[in-house]
């Protein structure tokens, strides 16, 4: 059974750097199988794709955010990464971390975890 | 960047009707487009994916549909049990990209 749980600080400071981990059980981040990903949720509002990276590959990333974002793999660990840089009021949200199977979808998210900006 | 355009933004209808969602894209995504329910205070899950293909474990009464560039998610009888909002999804080409939702209420 594949599951993700996503970690990181619920507080995070304007202009600093928001840092979330994904822990990934029950499948290697290692398969060429699957893209891993981040998408987030203001509070109120609808889904916005962050990024997704897959092993041995790019990783691609929002437009709107991609001076801002790294995505990375740990393959030791079986764990993945969002870093968001420069980090404003308008980053609070909930993040999920999901596994996207290619030529199908995000059939694995994680619960989600709140992210909130603020001084 | 391709834009997913879904409407309506909410829709409410009684227990027993058939309900459609539309989603629109501004070019052309093949097939590739996912649908997600999400229902409130939990994370999305997967409805639909390849346009048309249920995901295993979802009820019958979803399907999914494609004609060009406009895609539907149908509910062929509603339940109480799909009070949710629903979203498509392209990834056809990167960047990936969300409808802005579909919100079903149930009269």
């Amino acid at each position: 059974q594949v599951e993700l749980q996503e970690s990181g600080p619920g507080l995070v400071k304007p202009s600093e750097t928001l840092s979330l981990t994904c822990s990934v059980s029950g499948v290697s981040v290692s398969s060429t199988s699957y893209y891993w990903g981040w998408i987030r949720q203001p509070p109120g509002k609808g889904l916005e794709w962050i990024g997704s990276i897959k092993y041995g590959g790019n990783a691609y990333y929002n437009s709107s955010l991609n001076s801002r974002v790294t995505i990375s793999l740990d393959t030791p660990k079986n764990e993945f990464s969002l870093k968001l840089s420069s980090v404003t009021a308008s980053d609070t949200a909930v993040y999920y971390c999901a596994r996207h199977v290619i030529y199908y979808g995000m059939g694995v998210w994680g619960q989600g975890t709140t992210a909130t900006v603020s001084s | 960047d391709i834009q997913m355009t879904q409407s309506p933004s909410t829709l409410s209808a009684s227990v027993g009707d058939r309900v459609s969602i539309t989603c629109r894209a501004s070019q052309s995504i093949s097939s590739w487009l996912a649908w997600y329910q999400q229902k409130p205070g939990q994370a999305p899950n997967l409805l639909i994916y390849k346009a048309s293909s249920l995901e295993s474990g979802v009820p019958s009464r979803f399907s999914g549909s494609e004609s060009g560039t406009e895609f539907t998610l149908t509910i062929s009888s509603l339940e109480p049990d799909d009070l949710a909002t629903y979203y498509c999804q392209q990834y056809n080409t990167f960047p990936w990209t969300f409808g802005q939702g579909t919100r079903v209420e149930i009269k």
